[in-house]
């Protein structure tokens, strides 16, 4: 069972101001690592999947960086807006012929209008 | 697009009783599994299918079977319901071997034993 730490556990920003988020998971065995918005009452929806060590995803005003050697992932929301007020997820995938996904506890961020 | 369906959304149950939620999926995808989700706890996986005929325990599979007789259909059974497993439950499904694909989730059921 993979160990996946998530921190923080919860975020309260201002509207307008940028925040970054920690996923951290063994680096032994890595094949992805993904990263899902869940909203309350909403099911979690994907925002990246990530493979390779030094990748950089964007969308919008969401980026994320991986480091697979350390283990490590980061998110970062730049600009935050009270719509990004949500729990992110980060699962790594450790293994390369099921999609079986073992989740971090989430980071909860909350933004202030 | 139907994608991944869940059902019932909402369930009330008295201890020790059995019910079945039901999940099926339109995108053909091999891999299936049932999460659960608590209050600071994330998503916790509880079993998992890599196809039909071949399922595998989670990290929290007590108290919980599944089977997988079609690749679309993938039903979480809850044996003698306990109030520890009230929970929200998430299914979700993607393709098994594609490293790039995500995985798409049900809208959950909301299941209360009392």
């Amino acid at each position: 069972i993979l160990n996946v730490e998530q921190s923080p556990q919860s975020l309260h920003v201002q509207e307008g101001d940028s925040t970054n988020f920690t996923c951290s998971f063994p680096s032994s065995n890595f094949y992805a690592l993904h990263w899902y918005r869940w909203e309350t009452a909403k099911s979690p929806e994907a925002l990246f999947v990530m493979t390779l060590n030094g990748d950089e995803k964007k969308k919008g005003r969401i980026s994320a960086t991986l480091n697979t050697k350390e283990g490590y992932s980061y998110l970062y929301i730049k600009g935050s807006q009270p719509e990004d007020s949500a729990t992110y997820l980060c699962a790594p995938r450790g293994s390369s012929n099921t999609g079986k996904l073992i989740f971090g506890q989430g980071t909860t961020l909350q933004v202030k209008p | 697009n139907a994608g991944v369906t869940q059902t019932p959304k909402f369930q009330v149950l008295k201890t020790g009783q059995s019910m079945t939620l039901q999940c099926a999926q339109d995108m053909n995808h091999e891999y299936m599994s049932w999460y659960r989700q608590d209050p600071g706890m994330g998503l916790r996986l509880i079993h998992y299918s890599v196809g039909a005929g071949i399922t595998d325990q989670g990290e929290v599979p007590n108290g919980y079977n599944v089977s997988r007789s079609t690749t679309e259909d993938f039903p979480l059974r809850l044996l003698s319901a306990a109030p520890s497993q009230t929970s929200v439950y998430f299914c979700a499904s993607s393709h098994r071997r594609d490293m790039n694909t995500e995985a798409f989730f049900g809208q959950g059921t909301r299941l209360t034993v009392v």
